[in-house]
């Protein structure tokens, strides 16, 4: 069974602050992986994507790197801002078509 | 485009009642899926679709869940008799081919009282 295990499951921080969140897989054998955002009483808004055969993706302040061989990906958020506060999940693509989600990591970024 | 597309954003029925979720999924993608949210169990895909036909159901929980997709551009999700249990977010998402990205709609809230 594929399990996508995301920790913390939550996080404060000051304003300001560099930080990485962490999405483990338990089968390396993927397609892909996306982050997504998500604000509360909202929909799933994609922040990157990182295809199998790629190591990393950057966006602005968001970088997303991939460790296929040890299941993990760290999405590192530099600078933070009181506006990045959001539930961050990760979605692991094994086959062509479905994917599976982590539970999430709901960020505080306090000002 | 806009979007995916979901309607109603907000639905509250009555246990027993049918209950129609409706999705526009973004023009050219060729995967439409849905997608349940809740507290306990996060989000659980339930069916997805390719060129309109349904590929995976094994998601849904029971026969009182179907779904339909009559063309490219409109989903339904239909739950008939609705019960509190259901209460739960419902989301639609769309992709094209390959690797590309996931899309999600807002959602719709369902509430079954």
């Amino acid at each position: 069974k594929q399990e996508v295990t995301q920790i913390p499951a939550a996080l404060s921080v000051p304003e300001g602050e560099n930080l990485v969140l962490n999405c483990s897989f338990t089968d390396s054998a993927i397609y892909n992986l996306q982050w997504f955002r998500q604000d509360p009483g909202k929909g799933l808004t994609s922040l990157l994507l990182i295809q199998s055969s790629q190591r990393e993706q950057t966006s602005g302040r968001l970088n997303a790197s991939l460790d296929k061989s040890s299941g993990r990906s760290t999405l590192y958020i530099a600078a933070s801002q009181p506006g990045d506060s959001a539930t961050y999940l990760c979605a692991v693509r094994y086959n062509f078509n479905k994917f599976y989600f982590g539970s999430g990591t709901k960020l505080n970024v306090k000002p | 485009d806009a979007g995916v597309i979901q309607s109603p954003r907000h639905e509250v029925t009555e246990m027993g009642q049918e209950v129609t979720l409706r999705c526009k999924p973004i023009s050219g993608h060729d995967y439409l899926f849905w997608y349940r949210q809740t507290m306990m169990r996060g989000l659980e895909l339930l069916i997805y679709f390719n060129n309109n036909v349904p590929i995976d159901d094994s998601g849904m929980p029971e026969d009182r869940f179907s779904a339909k997709m009559p063309n490219a551009s409109f989903s339904t999700l239909k739950i008939q008799p609705s019960e509190p249990r259901d209460s739960a977010v419902y989301f639609c998402a769309s992709r094209g081919q390959g690797g590309s990205e996931a899309f999600f709609g807002q959602g719709t809230r369902l509430t079954v009282v």
